[in-house]
């Protein structure tokens, strides 16, 4: 069953809109991990954001913040004040369990293609 | 400041033929990571190793081989290539922090 699912394969947005990605999780471990990750045309994947389970606050860096809502399993990533250089493929990713045994072993979903228009 | 350090960055090979991907990082992180991503899945784990010559499968790891024998290098192998394995490969490391991951830039490889 697919653990991570993101619902919108492509969107469009303007420059200095704001753009939410959805991201719906499936897990009945208690303590997990979600990520969010940039993959640009270039192919390179690029770390954006964390959020662990426990975490009260919801995440945020700089133009990045994730929306967290546990009951929900979801974990919605917010671009503030798009970009040109948003573009790209933005991947959300869960990690289950908090120990060392689940270090780097993400699922992850097939990804939403955002573009950025002038 | 190299990182990770992914080789070659596109090959070509035919089915059944061995193949081997390199990846070194200069982070001298414990734990390392081959993914494969392929159009409508993400991407998803091969192997991974949790420091020198400690190695586990991931979810998708039939068909290929890994060895760990230095912290800095962790070397993916397809023993006879098929074409489902047309692919783009990713070697990643983790400072065991968070867990998060930093990638190499990918190895595109193709199967014919």
């Amino acid at each position: 069953a697919q653990k991570i699912t993101q619902t919108q394969p492509g969107m469009f947005v303007q420059e200095k809109e704001a753009v939410t990605l959805d991201c719906t999780y499936d897990t009945s471990d208690p303590s997990y991990g979600l990520f969010w990750y940039k993959q640009p045309s270039s192919g390179e994947m690029i770390f954006l954001i964390y959020q662990g389970s426990y975490d009260q606050q919801n995440a945020t860096e700089g133009r990045y913040s994730l929306n967290f809502q546990k009951a929900r399993k979801s974990a919605n990533l917010v671009i503030s004040a798009s970009q040109l250089g948003d573009s790209a493929m933005y991947f959300c990713a869960m990690r289950e369990g908090m120990t060392t045994d689940s270090w780097g072993k993400l699922q992850f979903g097939a990804g939403t293609q955002v573009v950025v228009t002038p | 400041d190299a990182g990770i350090t992914q080789s070659p960055r596109y090959k070509i090979t035919e089915t059944g033929r061995q193949v081997t991907l390199m990846c070194h990082q200069t982070w001298s992180h414990s734990y390392m990571f081959w993914y494969r991503q392929d159009l409508g899945h993400g991407l998803r784990l091969i192997y991974y190793s949790a420091a020198a010559d400690i190695t586990d499968k991931g979810e998708v790891p039939d068909g290929y081989v890994v060895s760990r024998s230095k912290t800095e290098n962790f070397p993916l192998t397809l023993e006879s290539a098929t074409r489902s394995q047309t692919s783009v490969y990713f070697c990643a490391s983790s400072p065991g922090t968070i867990g998060e991951l930093f990638f190499g830039e990918g190895s595109r490889l193709t199967v014919l």
